[in-house]
Order: C-alpha cells, then sequence, then structure tokens
C-alpha cells in the first residue's frame, strides 16, 4: 500500500530537548516536504527537498532542520524546540516533474507539544 | 506564485450537490489547479486536479472555464462525511516549494442531515 509514514503521532516534549519526527516513503517519490498546521493558519510549509541530499526553506523554517540522505526518509529535527512549535505537522511526498502527477501523499500527522 | 481565494465556509444538506469556487486569477501558463480534501487531524487528501475545461473522477468534477482565473469543484450528492475543509492549490511543483503549491485557508463544508 502507497504511504507516507510519520513517527510518532503524538508527542509532548519540554522546551530545549532535542527531537526529530521521522518520515518515510514507500513509492520511490523525490518530492518531499514538512508543513505544520495551526488554528487559523492553515497549512504552511516548513522545508522541502526535490531530491537526496537537496533540500530548500519554506515559508516557515526557522527553528528547524531537515536531512535528506536516502530517497525514502525525510526526518524534521527540532534542535532546541520552544513553546511556539507547538503544532500539527504533516510529511508529504509527491512524484517529481511537475505538471500532471502533482498529487501529493500525507502523512498521518504528529500533534507535538512543547511545555 | 498563484494566489487563491475561495469561501471561508459552505453548509449544505445531504442528497445535494454542492460547488465550490475558487478564484486564482494571476495563475500562470503552466500551473496546474488541485483540490485537496482534509478532516481534522488527518493529512490532507488529494480529489482532483484539471488545467482546462472539465475533469471528473469517481468522487468530484472540476470545471475550468477557457481563462483559467476560476475553477469549480462540484460534489454530487453529498453525505455527512463530505464534512470537512477543502483545498483549492494552484501550482507546478508537486512537491510545494518556495514557487510551488501553497495551501490557503480553505472552505469549511458543512453538511448537516
Amino acid at each position: 500500500e502507497a504511504q507516507v509514514t510519520q513517527n510518532p503521532r503524538y508527542l509532548i516534549t519540554v522546551t530545549g530537548k532535542k527531537l526529530t519526527v521521522t518520515c518515510s516513503q514507500n513509492m520511490n517519490h523525490e518530492y518531499m516536504s514538512w508543513y505544520r498546521q495551526d488554528p487559523g493558519l492553515g497549512l504552511r510549509q516548513i522545508y522541502y527537498s526535490m531530491n537526496v541530499e537537496v533540500t530548500d526553506k519554506g515559508d516557515v523554517p526557522e527553528g528547524y532542520k531537515v536531512s535528506r540522505k536516502e530517497k525514502r526518509n525525510f526526518p524534521l529535527i527540532l534542535e532546541s524546540p520552544s513553546p511556539n512549535q507547538t503544532s500539527l505537522y504533516f510529511c508529504a511526498s509527491s512524484r517529481t516533474g511537475g505538471g500532471r502527477d502533482t498529487e501529493a501523499f500525507f502523512g498521518q500527522g504528529t500533534r507535538l507539544t512543547v511545555v | 506564485l498563484a494566489k487563491t481565494t475561495q469561501p471561508i465556509s459552505m453548509d449544505s444538506y445531504e442528497g445535494q450537490e454542492v460547488n465550490i469556487t475558487c478564484s486564482h486569477n494571476n495563475i500562470a501558463t503552466n500551473d496546474y489547479i488541485t483540490w485537496y480534501q482534509q478532516f481534522p487531524s488527518q493529512g490532507p487528501r488529494f480529489i482532483i486536479q484539471g488545467y482546462k475545461t472539465k475533469v471528473t473522477n469517481e468522487v468530484a468534477s472540476l470545471f475550468i472555464p477557457a481563462d483559467r482565473k476560476s475553477s469549480t469543484l462540484s460534489l454530487p450528492r453529498v453525505s455527512l462525511s463530505d464534512t470537512a475543509v477543502y483545498y483549492c492549490l494552484v501550482g507546478d511543483r508537486p512537491g510545494g516549494g518556495a514557487d510551488g503549491l501553497t495551501f490557503g485557508k480553505g472552505t469549511h463544508l458543512i453538511i448537516q442531515p
């Protein structure tokens, strides 16, 4: 089954304690990205990756890091989480090429609370 | 980057046809129009995509006029389970990125019995 898998689904952590949210896709997609969703603000893109070792900032990259060492994995790293990073996070992947086939597949979401 | 405008919310009843219109006045030549559906605390799910005229699949139709400055998502005979937020996206980069897909605030569709 084609899917994007995020872990963990729920996480409560303390300010400053480094954490990683994993994302894996089994569709051999080249594009992967991370979004955060906050009430009243909709979905905002954090980082994206067009291929292995190629990443770039989205709209709200501050406080986050990503890496793309393998095509299937795109972890999101919070080096020093702060309460304003409390949010619902989604990972997405899609095929390369642009134009048609631009369907993006989203993970189940990770609800992060930073206290 | 083409910005989209869609109604914040809409109400309808079971069994009715629902049409949600999205404006995208500065759509670029290479841009496609894509609609996603999102239920609470779940990731968005692809519904339909089109470039011009009409596209139909098993869940919806998408109508795009010749000037492509707007599009209308049509949901036939809605049910309570169609209550969700619907996003209209315009872009040519599948994964998003600074010049690709951007999610607006979407249309919150509420279906009543």
